[in-house]
């Protein structure tokens, strides 16, 4: 059982390129969000998902879009990078809503130039 | 004002050592309440749900104080291992979801 998986595990972006952080759960969880993490800022909420084809947005959405086009994937896509951006982004699926315990992935550390 | 706060800490502490933390939070109406825990350079995992009975899980206590708004946890008997950064989680109902809001985390340093 695979659990929550995200790739590149690392990236460096120059300013104004775009990328797509991908996300994967195998435990058919109807909710999913993604996080930064900045030093000092703790967890914030950019995206969430309460099923496919559902969308909201979180506390920092700015920059950054979602889709959620199945059960197990959602797309984290920065469409013009910039050094605001450099952080540590999770991940994190859940049953039910994100009440319940969430289960992270391993992160993906994005530095912007 | 921040909707979680919690003190950054750290707390260092010798093995053995009974420690606590507290976490604040804004939203009376926020409904679920967690501690995660989380390694250096690590995700983060859930270390235990808080209930308004409070509960406890071997060496870690949980305790909510509605009236107060805090939640609390308790390690007894630290160990070398339990050295980590733990968050406060809470979750209010948002049109229909839950919207977790983290603290920024407290650090616990436990030595030898």
């Amino acid at each position: 059982n695979a659990g929550v998986t995200q790739t590149p595990k690392f990236q460096v972006l120059k300013t104004g390129q775009s990328m797509t952080l991908q996300c994967a759960q195998d435990m058919n969880h109807e909710y999913m969000s993604w996080y930064r993490q900045d030093p000092g800022m703790g967890l914030r909420l950019i995206h969430y998902s309460v099923g496919a084809g559902i969308t909201d947005q979180g506390e920092v959405p700015n920059g950054y879009n979602v889709s959620r086009s199945t059960t197990e994937d959602f797309p984290l896509r920065l469409l013009s990078a910039a050094p605001s951006q450099t952080s540590v982004y999770f991940c994190a699926s859940s049953y039910r809503g994100t009440g319940n315990e969430q289960y992270f992935g391993p992160g993906t550390r994005l530095t912007v130039t | 004002r921040k909707e979680v706060e919690q003190d950054p800490g750290p707390f260092n502490v010798p093995e053995g050592a009974t420690v606590a933390f507290n976490c604040t939070y804004s939203n009376s109406a926020s409904q679920s309440f967690f501690w995660y825990r989380q390694d250096c350079r690590k995700e983060p995992k859930l270390l235990m749900s808080v209930y308004s009975s409070g509960n406890e899980d071997g060496r870690f206590t949980a305790q909510l104080n509605r009236a107060s708004q805090y939640i609390s946890l308790l390690i007894r008997d630290s160990k070398l291992s339990d050295s980590a950064t733990y968050l406060c989680v809470v979750s209010t109902a948002s049109g229909g979801s839950y919207i977790p809001t983290f603290g920024r985390g407290t650090s616990l340093i436990v030595h030898p």
